[in-house]
């Protein structure tokens, strides 16, 4: 079965340092994954996807199929990056069926 | 606001009960989601109907069900409440129903609470 996992529930990191959110995912077809933002009293927003290959606010994530990974990074995390991430896949092309991961929140420190 | 809009924001009401939460897509937008977040579950896909047609369904319970009306607008009905039902209820829309590239905007969400 289709499942996404994000092993850490809340990852602190000081700001200025590098941050990984991990993100594993099973799927038996051709994955098609992203990452999705929640800032605090905001809405769940699309981080990035992906197919378009893009870096939004810094951050950017390789999609791994031998290790079945899709890891979101940035560089130099800011205090501004604090927020609840999941990571998503999509089952199904014709809709739009996403399969969610947990979330992990990020606590980025002054 | 001319971004999804949903009433209303909190709702308490009792186990047995039935409620009906209402989504108002973004102008332009044909696809509308229903979404499911609690602590237990996480945050889970229900459904989505796309210019009033069921497109996709998830882990939608048999006890739930969602219509798309003419204006766009879609309701999703909850019945025979339970207190494991108490949750976040998202909805978001999009231009197209299909596709990496269609990106959904979220809803504010509606705050159920089963007593």
């Amino acid at each position: 079965a289709q499942r996404v996992t994000q092993p850490e529930k809340l990852l602190s990191v000081f700001k200025g340092a590098p941050v990984e959110l991990k993100c594993n995912y099973s799927y038996s077809g051709s994955p098609e994954l992203f990452w999705y933002v929640q800032y605090s009293r905001q809405r769940l927003q699309l981080l990035l996807r992906h197919i378009s290959r893009e870096s939004i606010k810094g951050f950017t994530a390789d999609l791994n199929k031998g290790e079945t990974s899709f890891h979101l990074k940035k560089p130099f995390a800011q205090e501004e990056d604090s927020a609840m991430y999941y990571c998503a896949l999509l089952i199904d092309n014709y809709g739009q069926n996403f399969v969610f991961g947990p979330g992990t929140r990020l606590s980025v420190l002054p | 606001d001319s971004g999804v809009t949903q009433t209303p924001k909190h709702l308490i009401t009792a186990t047995g009960q039935r409620v009906t939460l209402r989504c108002s897509p973004r102008s332009g937008d044909l696809s509308v989601y229903w979404y499911q977040q609690s602590l237990d579950q996480g945050l889970q896909f229900l459904i989505q109907y796309y210019n009033g047609e069921e497109r996709a369904k998830g882990n939608i319970l048999e006890r739930f069900s969602a219509q798309q009306f003419p204006d766009l607008h879609s309701e999703l009905n909850l019945s025979s409440l339970e207190l494991g039902d108490s949750a976040l209820y998202f909805c978001a829309s999009s231009v197209g129903g299909r596709g990496p590239y269609n990106e959904q905007f979220f809803g504010p969400g509606t705050r159920l609470t089963v007593l």
